[in-house]
């Protein structure tokens, strides 16, 4: 079953614009991790934020984590044609977990 | 440091055919992962095994799918009398033994197709 829910689920802005991904998810978690996955291809990971981490930045990613809330979000700034893919967030329930529990993602379309 | 590999890339099967996927993890990952993929959708897990023992199963992993990795290397997920619900992409990913949380290093997956 997927926990994470990411909204929207598709996005379309031009180049050189920021784009910001939401997740929502229901259980208590360890850690929100968020994918990358162009078409036809595997998953990338990009960052990994823990519980306890209200915020992380690595390049032009910044991701956030509210755990009241239970929701993350990810904004890539400054997007660029190559940053079109999906983006998929994935949580793990408990340190160490070997199970991640994906999202149904967002498509994001960067326009030239 | 080759990658996740899998094989094959593709895969058209008509329904009732076995099917077997192979993956090789990056060589020093002692855990390894199957998910599956529908279009549209998040990845969903499988099936994960630490060297040569499957510790989890999702009960998605029917009486039809059996995974295997036998000298705790590559390994093999097979799929018998297929059904059309079978297509999706399948996904194989091997992390580090280190301590923590180390992140899922995928493959490019193989996409079955049932007809």
């Amino acid at each position: 079953s997927q926990q994470g829910e990411e909204d929207p689920q598709a996005l379309s802005i031009q180049e050189g614009e920021n784009a910001t991904m939401n997740c929502s998810y229901k259980t208590s978690i360890n850690n929100l991790q968020w994918y990358r996955q162009n078409s036809g291809r595997g998953l990338v990971h990009l960052i990994l934020i823990r519980s306890n981490e209200r915020e992380k930045h690595s390049g032009r990613l910044r991701v956030t984590l509210d755990t009241s809330k239970k929701s993350s979000s990810l904004l890539i700034t400054a997007s660029r044609a190559a940053d079109t893919a999906s983006y998929f967030c994935a949580t793990a329930r408990i340190q160490g977990a070997q199970k991640l529990v994906f999202g149904q993602g967002t498509r994001l379309t960067i326009n030239p | 440091d080759t990658g996740v590999s899998q094989d094959p890339r593709h895969k058209i099967t008509k329904r009732g055919q076995n099917v077997t996927f192979r993956c090789d993890p990056i060589s020093e990952h002692n855990r390894l992962y199957w998910y599956r993929q529908t279009l549209g959708q998040g990845p969903e897990f499988l099936t994960y095994f630490q060297n040569e023992a499957q510790l989890e199963k999702s009960r998605l992993l029917s009486d039809r799918f059996s995974a295997e990795r036998p000298k705790g290397s590559f390994s093999t997920l097979e799929i018998q009398r297929t059904e059309q619900g079978d297509s999706a992409m399948y996904l194989c990913a091997s992390s580090p033994p280190t301590g923590g949380d180390s992140p899922l290093h995928f493959g490019n997956g193989t996409r079955l197709t049932v007809t």
